[in-house]
């Protein structure tokens, strides 16, 4: 069946350093992909999504690729801040879109 | 206005109770959906509805019964509370279409004591 694999966290990093969250999936047919956050004591909201092969999605400094030849949908930002610390979501929609799989998340936190 | 209302957000009960979470959502969307968020943040699908029709169950106990009375609202009944049921519960929204987005509400933190 359709999986998600990401990078296991925490991931801890200074303010302004870079950061790549690694996600690989697992589907058949062809897949729309999204990365989501959850902050602290709320609910998940989109972040960035690509819906075919070599799409980027961005949003707020932050991009992702998606790339049907290695399967994977990377997460990277050239400068985090301390407000992006958050749990980041990477998750996948099938083709007929009643279910969205999501990876086991991973936990960022930024340093001042 | 909240896209994707639930209620209650804090719910503290003891086992064997019975018990009942709600959710509206105002997007107009066709399709909702309950998670289930574990201790390590782990998220898993328990229920999907697109227009008042369940599509997907993912193997979730009996005593857990979703009811959607129209296409805007979708609720959880919990019966015999377990300690094991203890999690957020998130309600969720979106058109069927692959390409859209999932919209989240808040959460339901759910304690069973």
């Amino acid at each position: 069946g359709d999986s998600v694999t990401q990078m296991e966290g925490p991931v801890t990093l200074s303010e302004e350093a870079c950061l790549t969250i690694n996600c690989t999936y697992t589907a058949t047919g062809y897949p729309s992909l999204f990365w989501y956050v959850q902050y602290p004591g709320e609910g998940l909201q989109l972040l960035l999504k690509a819906t075919k092969a070599d799409d980027k999605g961005s949003n707020k400094g932050f991009e992702a690729t998606y790339r049907k030849e290695t399967t994977s949908f990377h997460l990277e930002k050239g400068s985090v801040q301390v407000s992006d610390s958050a749990v980041y979501f990477c998750a996948l929609r099938s083709t007929g879109g009643f279910k969205t799989i999501f990876g086991a998340g991973t936990r960022l936190f930024v340093k001042a | 206005d909240t896209a994707v209302s639930q209620t209650p957000k804090y719910l503290v009960t003891q086992m064997g109770n019975d018990k009942s979470i709600k959710c509206e959502q105002n997007l107009g969307h066709d399709t909702m959906y309950w998670y289930k968020q574990d201790s390590k943040k782990f998220l898993k699908i328990m229920f999907s509805y697109n227009n008042k029709e369940l599509i997907i169950n993912e193997t979730v106990p009996n005593r857990f019964s979703p009811k959607s009375p129209d296409k805007a609202h979708l609720n959880l009944h919990i019966n015999s509370l377990e300690l094991g049921d203890s999690a957020v519960y998130f309600c969720a929204s979106s058109l069927q279409d692959s390409g859209n987005t999932i919209y989240f509400g808040e959460g339901s933190w759910l304690t069973v004591v």
